[in-house]
Formats: C-alpha cells, sequence, structure tokens
C-alpha cells in the first residue's frame, strides 16, 4: 500500500497523559498537513511542512501541541497533558510539490481522551 | 481572518435530480479551489480543482463554477445517485489549504 498511512488509528488515554502520532506520507512527496476533525465539522488546519521545515503552525494550536518532520519524511505530532477538548480525529495529508495540491489523505487517527 | 461557509444544513435531494452546493469565502483571493468528498470515519477524498481563471470545470457527473468576483464557488452533481451521499468540502487554496466545515448531502432513492 502506498498511500498515506497514520499510527496509531485508535487511541484511548486519560486527562493529563502525553500522546504522540505518526503520519508516514506518499513517498516524495514534499508537503505535509496535519488537521483535526470533530464530529461535524471540517477538517481543522494544525500545521503543515514543506520538506522538514515546518512552515506554518495555526493560532489556534496551544504549546501543548508539536509536530516534527526530522528527515522531511514521517511526522509526529505530540499532545502534551492532554485535555477532553483534545478528542478529535487528527488527520494527515501529504501533496508533492505542485501548484494544484491535491491532497491525498491517511485514515486519521482517532484521540479519545477520558 | 480568512472565512469558509458552506451550506450549514444537510442537503436533501430526490435521486436522479442536480444537487448544488455552496461554498464562499471571505478575507482572502485563493489562487484556486478545491472540492473533497468525506465518507463517516474516512479521510477526505479530492474530486476537483477549479483555478481562478476558469469559469467552470467538469468531471463526469461534476462540475464545478468559480467567480472570484462574488467569492462563491458552486458545485453540481447531476443525476444524483443514493452513492453520491458523503459529505463535500470546499478548500480555496493561498498558500496553504484550509476546509469549510462540509455540507452533508443525502441522495433519497
Amino acid at each position: 500500500d502506498t498511500g498515506v498511512s497514520q499510527d496509531p488509528r485508535h487511541k484511548i488515554t486519560k486527562r493529563g497523559q502525553n500522546v504522540t502520532f505518526r503520519c508516514d506520507p506518499i513517498s516524495e512527496h514534499n508537503r505535509l498537513y496535519w488537521y483535526r476533525q470533530t464530529l461535524g465539522q471540517g477538517p481543522e488546519f494544525l500545521t503543515y511542512f514543506q520538506n522538514e521545515a515546518q512552515l506554518e503552525k495555526s493560532r489556534l494550536l496551544s504549546d501543548r501541541f508539536s509536530a516534527e518532520r526530522p528527515k522531511g519524511s514521517f511526522s509526529t505530532l505530540e499532545i502534551q497533558r492532554t485535555e477532553q477538548g483534545d478528542s478529535a480525529m487528527y488527520l494527515c495529508a501529504s501533496t508533492p510539490q505542485s501548484d494544484t495540491g491535491e491532497l491525498f489523505f491517511g485514515e486519521g487517527s482517532r484521540l479519545t481522551v477520558l | 481572518s480568512q472565512k469558509i461557509e458552506q451550506n450549514s444544513e444537510a442537503l436533501n435531494i430526490q435521486e436522479g435530480k442536480t444537487a448544488t452546493l455552496t461554498c464562499n469565502y471571505t478575507n482572502y483571493s485563493p489562487a484556486y479551489l478545491q472540492w473533497y468528498r468525506q465518507d463517516p470515519g474516512r479521510g477526505p477524498v479530492f474530486l476537483l480543482l477549479i483555478r481562478e481563471n476558469e469559469k467552470e470545470k467538469r468531471k463526469e457527473r461534476l462540475k464545478v463554477t468559480f467567480d472570484t468576483t462574488l467569492k462563491q464557488s458552486l458545485f453540481h452533481i447531476t443525476a444524483s445517485q443514493p452513492a453520491d451521499s458523503a459529505t463535500y468540502l470546499c478548500a480555496p487554496r493561498d498558500d496553504k489549504i484550509i476546509f469549510g466545515k462540509g455540507t452533508r448531502l443525502h441522495i433519497l432513492p
């Protein structure tokens, strides 16, 4: 399978714990995006990378959220000291460097904070 | 701040009719606009892209228009089928891609 893969698919954690999600984009895709989605809402932009460089991080994102893409391939999204409001689907998408920018999404990582 | 508005309510359309979904945006000028389909529990899937210098784009039963003066895109599905039932997301793009809330479309048999 050469699509975008995310791990884990489901994560249940207690409030205050740290969680980390991993995204493996399609090979040779330069750009990688993270989005958060809650029920009935569209994907909310969190951050994006061009190769290993983080180009922008949403101002809505608290300092508890951090993302990395150390070698320009896979990416991780870490949430520290989770809160119940962090419960959501975390979506990763990648795209080749082209003017069309069609996004290829993974199946998402669903987080439940108890 | 940048804002994207789509039909906020679910849209119910009789099978065989044309479904029309609306996307309005404010406070930016996207170079192009994308439409995605999302099924429950799945990631969005790209459908169509239209550039700012294009008025209309077609792909099979899908048609998209883009009016940069009105800051609006319309997404049409002709001869709709129950399998077209899904949430449709509008995504204008300047440097990054931001999504609207989406419109839930139900095609009634």
